[in-house]
């Protein structure tokens, strides 16, 4: 299957600075990719889509101007979570999907922790 | 009513026990279907891709839909303790984002 990585895997930060999520897909062009979220036990939660060269979609009740999402190119996305407070904490996972295809793949998650 | 949902579990089963994972759904428009694995604090892992109604096959993962009730299945035989996860369906079409559902969580016992 198709490779997608995320780094960093995990991070710590302090409340009010900004942390940046990377996206890779390794080995295929995604043209779509998507940014989703987990808190522990609980099922995904997708937060918005991009289309490369495109504006991210976000999904409903998401704040686009704390989560900002950048997919300047076919193989990579990042997410930028800014003003980081404590509720931010969670797990982020990217996936992404190729041209002519229907397949999502997922990125391995980063770990957030805004202390 | 959601539009994809499956009962979280946790389901316990003793190894080598045949597991059987399942999906409903509700918009019947949807035509693929895919199932994830998904470990502890990992990403989900894209194990089986199925587009429309029948079976499908791959090692000890068999996934099955049935269009005409909207229920979608991953059977797993011989299941193996490294088996325990939880398992996520989803479902879609072509081109628009895929719905996810909550997950099942499954213990194999050794």
């Amino acid at each position: 299957g198709a490779v997608v990585s995320q780094h960093p895997s995990w991070v710590i930060c302090k409340s009010g600075t900004s942390v940046k999520i990377e996206c890779r897909s390794l080995d295929f062009q995604a043209t779509t990719m998507f940014w989703y979220r987990q808190f522990p036990k609980q099922s995904l939660m997708l937060m918005a889509t991009s289309n490369e060269g495109s504006k991210a979609t976000y999904e409903q009740g998401v704040e686009k101007d704390k989560f900002l999402i950048n997919h300047a190119s076919l193989t990579l996305s990042t997410l930028t979570v800014t003003s980081a407070h404590p509720e931010d904490s969670s797990f982020y996972i990217c996936s992404a999907r190729g041209q002519d295809t229907y397949e999502q793949y997922f990125g391995p998650g980063t770990r957030l922790t805004v202390t | 009513q959601k539009e994809v949902e499956q009962d979280p579990g946790p389901l316990s089963v003793p190894e080598g026990a045949i597991v059987s994972l399942n999906c409903t759904y509700s918009n019947s428009a949807f035509q693929y279907f895919m199932w994830y694995r998904q470990y502890s604090r990992k990403g989900p892992e894209l194990l089986m891709y199925t587009y429309s109604s029948g079976n499908k096959e791959d090692g000890r993962f068999t996934a099955q839909v049935d269009k005409s009730s909207k229920y979608i299945s991953l059977f797993i035989r011989d299941s193996q303790p490294s088996d325990s996860a939880t398992y996520l369906c989803a479902a879609g079409n072509y081109g628009q984002n895929f719905v996810f559902g909550p997950g099942t969580r499954l213990s194999v016992l050794p």
